[in-house]
């Protein structure tokens, strides 16, 4: 079974620009998570869908972040603009249900100079 | 405000030894506790879980043991190994909404 796939890898931009990330969930996975893991923190949630509805975002910066997923199958996240504190490796989780084992992809690591 | 508290921040043991990490949560609601291994530019991967019905779960070399009545749970890994080396997160959960500690970094000694 493929994993989740996450692109671009890496990624460095300025402050102000815009970023967008990709990722295509495990094969009929209802459930998809985009999470912030900034160096030397555990992950953070930014927000969850179930199939293209968002769940939670109560911790998506909306004033500069953006997700969707289109068709409840992959889902990008964008930045705009980019903020030196937004240095941080972005991780996609997928699940086949809420409340089921969550697996994530490699993650974009993401730097704002 | 800080939900897991995990520690210590890293730590090294010899081969064949027995790594502990410890976590603490706040909140009393929490009902699902994993631990996720992370190697360096992998996501992490779920490692073992528990529910708070129980106080300790063995898979392998790695044992959960939870105490409810303090807030803690922790991880141990018998006969640690090389392989082991990894970043190890502790997480807490009510419904499906992970909260992650800080993270331990393991390193195993040959």
């Amino acid at each position: 079974e493929a994993g989740v796939a996450q692109s671009p890898r890496y990624k460095i931009i300025e402050k102000r620009q815009s970023v967008a990330f990709w990722c295509n969930p495990i094969s009929g996975h209802a459930t998809l998570y985009w999470y912030q893991q900034i160096l030397g923190q555990g992950p953070k949630l930014l927000i969850q869908f179930q199939n293209n509805g968002v769940v939670d975002d109560s911790q998506l910066p909306k004033d500069r972040f953006s997700a969707e997923r289109l068709k409840g199958v992959d889902s990008t996240l964008k930045i705009q603009p980019a903020k030196l504190e937004d240095s941080a490796v972005y991780l996609c989780a997928s699940s086949l249900e809420a409340y089921y084992e969550q697996y994530f992809g490699p993650g974009t690591r993401l730097t704002v100079t | 405000q800080q939900q897991v508290k995990q520690s210590p921040q890293s730590l090294i043991v010899q081969k064949g030894g027995i790594s502990i990490i410890n976590c603490a949560y706040e909140n009393t609601a929490f009902d699902y506790f994993p631990w996720y291994q992370q190697f360096p530019g992998k996501g992490p991967a779920l490692l073992i879980a528990i529910r708070p019905d129980v106080s300790e779960k063995k898979e392998g070399r790695f044992t959960i043991s939870f105490n409810k009545s303090a807030k803690q749970f922790s991880l141990h890994i018998m006969d640690s190994q090389p392989g082991d080396s990894a970043t190890y997160f502790c997480a807490a959960s009510r419904g499906n909404k992970l909260v992650f500690g800080a993270g331990t970094i393991l390193r195993v000694k040959s």
